[in-house]
């Protein structure tokens, strides 16, 4: 069965550290891989993944993808206190049902 | 303006009662998505439509019945709920581009069955 897994599940880190969270999966059939932060509401789109070794970028986060090795990290530098929130990791299988399954979650807090 | 919009964004009811959630698209979007997020967080796909056809169609009981009006509008119906339908339902939409499978999520409906 496909599936995701992230890591840690959770992390406390004070402002101004760097974070790495990761994202591994076991599926077949892919197309691509997305990340999005999850404060109060709804999941906000960041990164959408489709080539390996190509690393993504907006502001203070990056993320970049392995195919071979089947995982994604989403980098944080000089982490602040609004970075607080749940990353969620998911991939898209091939067929066009356009279906995303997601990991667990990875649920980061930065203290001031 | 908002772009993926549900209603109500609360609802608390009694087992065994019918409920329904709204949700529009203004982005012009043909794929539309309900999703539920249970208390650990965890985000599983129930159902997609492209087009007002149905899908995606998940392993979910048969009191769950989507409906799509339009391709700006999914609705999603429950009968007979139960306290395990406890949860926080996300609607999304996302084009059929076949070049980006971006979902775009609306704030959630956070239902509650006493």
């Amino acid at each position: 069965e496909d599936k995701v897994v992230q890591s840690p599940l959770s992390l406390v880190v004070h402002e101004g550290d760097t974070v790495t969270l990761n994202c591994s999966y076991e599926v077949t059939n892919f197309r691509s891989l997305l990340w999005y932060k999850q404060e109060k509401k709804a999941p906000t789109f960041l990164f959408m993944l489709t080539s390996s070794g190509i690393e993504k970028k907006s502001g203070r986060l990056s993320s970049i993808l392995d195919k071979k090795e089947l995982f994604s990290i989403l980098n944080i530098t000089a982490t602040q206190t609004g970075d607080s929130a749940v990353y969620l990791c998911a991939y898209v299988g091939s067929g066009n049902t356009g279906k995303l399954i997601f990991g667990q979650g990875t649920t980061l807090q930065v203290k001031p | 303006d908002t772009a993926v919009s549900q209603t109500p964004k609360y609802l608390v009811t009694q087992m065994g009662n019918d409920k329904s959630i709204k949700c529009e698209q203004n982005l012009g979007h043909d794929t539309m998505y309900w999703y539920k997020q249970d208390s650990k967080k965890f985000l599983k796909i129930m159902f997609s439509y492209n087009n007002k056809e149905l899908i995606i169609n998940e392993t979910v009981p048969n009191r769950f019945s989507p409906k799509s009006p339009d391709k700006a509008h999914l609705n999603l119906h429950i009968n007979s709920l139960e306290l395990g339908d406890s949860a926080v339902y996300f609607c999304a939409s996302s084009p059929w581009t076949g070049y980006t499978d971006t979902q775009y999520f609306g704030p959630g409906t956070r239902l509650t069955v006493l």
